[in-house]
């Protein structure tokens, strides 16, 4: 399967724990975003990436939250000192620039 | 880019109907458009899209429609099957606006009904 690739799919962790969520990109995608969705909402933006360049950030939720892509493929979606809105489901998408993005299963975050 | 979102929260139709699928969408200088289908338990899954230069595009089964001037997009899909359940999200972007991502609406749940 060449698509999106998440791991894991699922996360329970206890609040004030730190999580880390890894997405693999289709592999000729330079474009890396990742979006959090909540039951019954709509996948919400949270950042994205240009080969290994973060261009927008400012849309994470906070300071606890963030991302790498270190080498232009694989990215990481780090959140500190989890509490209990963070649980949800953490998307990744990927596209070869303005092409439309394709998205993982997603890794789904329990808070106890 | 805030009221992109559809009309209605739940529509179901009887299995070999076509169904109509709305959004409406707010931010005028969005000029890209994307359907997603999205079964339980999994992401988004790419179905059609449409650029703001165009009214109409067509698929397999599936038919976007584009209205500028009330600012609304629809999803049709002819003769539905059980496979079509699932939730569709419209979503919109502004290419040239910098490297946001996608704005989603809520989703409608289709339903079909055998």
């Amino acid at each position: 399967d060449t698509g999106v690739s998440q791991n894991p799919r699922h996360k329970i962790t206890k609040r004030g724990q730190n999580v880390t969520f890894r997405c693999d990109p289709i592999s000729e995608h330079n474009r890396l975003y990742w979006y959090r969705q909540t039951l019954g909402q709509g996948p919400e933006f949270l950042t994205y990436f240009q080969n290994e360049a973060q261009l927008e950030k400012s849309r994470l939720l906070s300071d606890r939250f963030s991302a790498e892509r270190p080498k232009g493929s694989f990215s990481t979606l780090e959140i500190q000192r989890t509490e209990q809105g963070d649980s949800a489901m953490y998307l990744c998408a990927s596209s070869l620039n303005w092409q439309p993005q394709h998205f993982g299963d997603g890794t789904r975050l329990s808070i106890l | 880019g805030e009221s992109v979102g559809l009309h209605l929260p739940t529509l179901s139709v009887q299995e070999g109907d076509n169904s109509i699928i709305n959004c409406a969408y707010s931010n005028s200088a969005s000029d890209y458009f994307i359907w997603y289908k999205q079964e339980s338990g999994k992401g988004p899954q790419f179905i059609i899209d449409i650029r703001s230069n165009m009214d109409k595009r067509q698929g397999q089964r599936v038919t976007v429609l584009l209205n500028k001037t009330v600012k609304h997009l629809s999803l049709q899909i002819a003769a539905t099957q059980p496979g079509d359940s699932a939730v569709y999200f419209c979503a919109e972007i502004n290419s040239g606006g910098g490297a946001d991502g996608l704005t989603f609406g809520k989703g409608t749940h289709l339903i079909i009904q055998p």
